[in-house]
């Protein structure tokens, strides 16, 4: 079954904005994953906040988690045209991932 | 460094074929496989995931099976395709016994006509 839901489902931004994706989740966690999705491809890592973590920075990536809310959020600083792809986010069941529905983010130039 | 190789890229197949996708590792021993399946628009379904040469855990009933003849080498199979088994098919592989990421490849877009 799928843990986590995103949201929005789509997002459409100018470059240089910032873009905000959410995720919720069911269950208690181990790690929370997200992952970017060019049209197409296979999914690439981004980054790994670990449930004692409230907070993760990589580069123009900042992750947060509230598991009293059972959410996280991934935000995107300075958009640019390149980050136009899909990004899940992912619940790390004992080495099995349990990925969300994703979010559309669209940047335009 | 380690990659994933996955093929092919795009197949086309009538309903009643046989399947047959591989995925191989490289660079890693002993590492968790895993096939996943995409639906237009939406998120990943874990299929199968194998720890060890052999071992396949299947995750939702279907018609596919997998299998894992090698170390570094896991097959998604099927007797005899559905129109229900198209979809964009993903390979993966992580870390055995750990919670770190997991590594892509790029994937299968299959077609049942």
């Amino acid at each position: 079954s799928q843990q986590g839901e995103e949201d929005p489902q789509a997002l459409s931004i100018q470059e240089g904005e910032n873009a905000t994706m959410n995720c919720s989740y069911k269950t208690s966690i181990n790690n929370l994953q997200w992952y970017r999705q060019n049209s197409g491809r296979g999914l690439v890592h981004l980054i790994l906040i670990r449930s004692n973590e409230r907070e993760k920075h990589s580069g123009r990536l900042r992750v947060t988690l509230d598991t009293s809310k059972k959410s996280s959020s991934l935000l995107i600083t300075a958009s640019r045209a390149a980050d136009t792809a899909s990004y899940f986010c992912a619940d790390n069941q004992g080495g099995k991932l349990i990925f969300g529905q994703g979010t559309e983010l669209s940047v335009k130039p | 460094s380690q990659t994933i190789h996955q093929w092919p890229a795009t197949l086309v197949q009538p309903v009643g074929s046989p399947l047959s996708l591989e995925c191989t590792v490289e660079g890693t021993s002993n590492p968790n496989l895993y096939w996943y399946r995409q639906a237009a628009g939406r998120g990943l379904q874990l299929l199968f995931y194998s720890v060890g040469i052999g071992q396949i855990s299947s995750e939702v009933p279907q018609n596919l099976s997998a299998s894992r003849p090698q170390d570094r080498q896991f097959i998604l199979s099927s007797k005899k395709l559905l129109l229900s088994d198209s979809g964009f098919y993903l390979c993966a592989w992580g870390q055995a016994r750990s919670n770190q990421p997991q590594h892509f490849g790029d994937g299968t877009r299959l077609s049942i006509l």
